[in-house]
């Protein structure tokens, strides 16, 4: 079973726009980390937060932790066609090794 | 540094057939994993190790086997491949678990089972 669910499956916007996508999860966590996966290529790590921090900044990314809710979001600032791929959220659960979601596809048109 | 490394790219069996994907990583990490990527989800652990020596199962491990005869390799054989195994596979390393869990991942590899 996945611990971690992105929403929205799929995203598409207009260059310069904000990009939001969101993950919940089950369990307690560790820590939450953000993947990106361009198209035919391994994943790439962004972020990550800890159960212990609420919010992190890393250049046009920011992220958000809420372990009340059991969720996270990744928002992408200013975004850039470059910036078109899968996103994905990733869980510890405690456990020797992380749970990935399906992850949100991001489209961002010229 | 080359990071993580898979071959092949691309692989085509039949069903039946056995071959072995290779891992090699040139970061002294302690913590390797393998995943399969299938259409539309995310990905799923199927072994991981957290030194030579050391492996367990993770989530979907059936029909497949690993080793970690040393911290650089981490190679993973498909016993008898059957169509249900048609993915994209990727190897993945960290330094240590629970020490800063990034995963650094290698370029896939893209197995079809005919």
């Amino acid at each position: 079973s996945q611990q971690g669910e992105e929403d929205p499956q799929a995203l598409s916007i207009q260059e310069g726009e904000n990009a939001t996508m969101n993950c919940s999860y089950k369990t307690s966590i560790n820590n939450l980390q953000w993947y990106r996966q361009n198209s035919g290529r391994g994943l790439v790590h962004l972020i990550l937060i800890r159960s212990n921090e609420r919010e992190k900044h890393s250049g046009r990314l920011r992220v958000t932790l809420d372990t009340s809710k059991k969720s996270s979001s990744l928002l992408i600032t200013a975004s850039r066609a470059a910036d078109t791929a899968s996103y994905f959220c990733a869980t510890d659960n405690y456990g020797q090794n992380f749970v990935f979601g399906p992850g949100t596809r991001l489209s961002v048109l010229p | 540094n080359a990071g993580v490394t898979q071959t092949p790219k691309f692989q085509v069996l039949k069903t039946g057939q056995s071959m072995t994907l290779q891992c090699a990583q040139d970061m002294n990490h302690e913590y390797m994993s393998w995943y399969r990527q299938d259409p539309g989800m995310g990905l799923r652990l199927i072994h991981y190790s957290v030194g030579a020596g050391i492996t367990d199962q993770g989530e979907v491990p059936n029909g497949y086997n690993v080793s970690r005869s040393t911290t650089e390799d981490f190679p993973l054989r498909l016993l008898s491949a059957a169509p249900s195994q048609t993915s994209v596979y990727f190897c993945a390393s960290t330094t240590t678990w629970g020490v800063t869990d990034t995963q650094y991942f290698g370029p896939g590899t893209r197995l079809t089972v005919l």
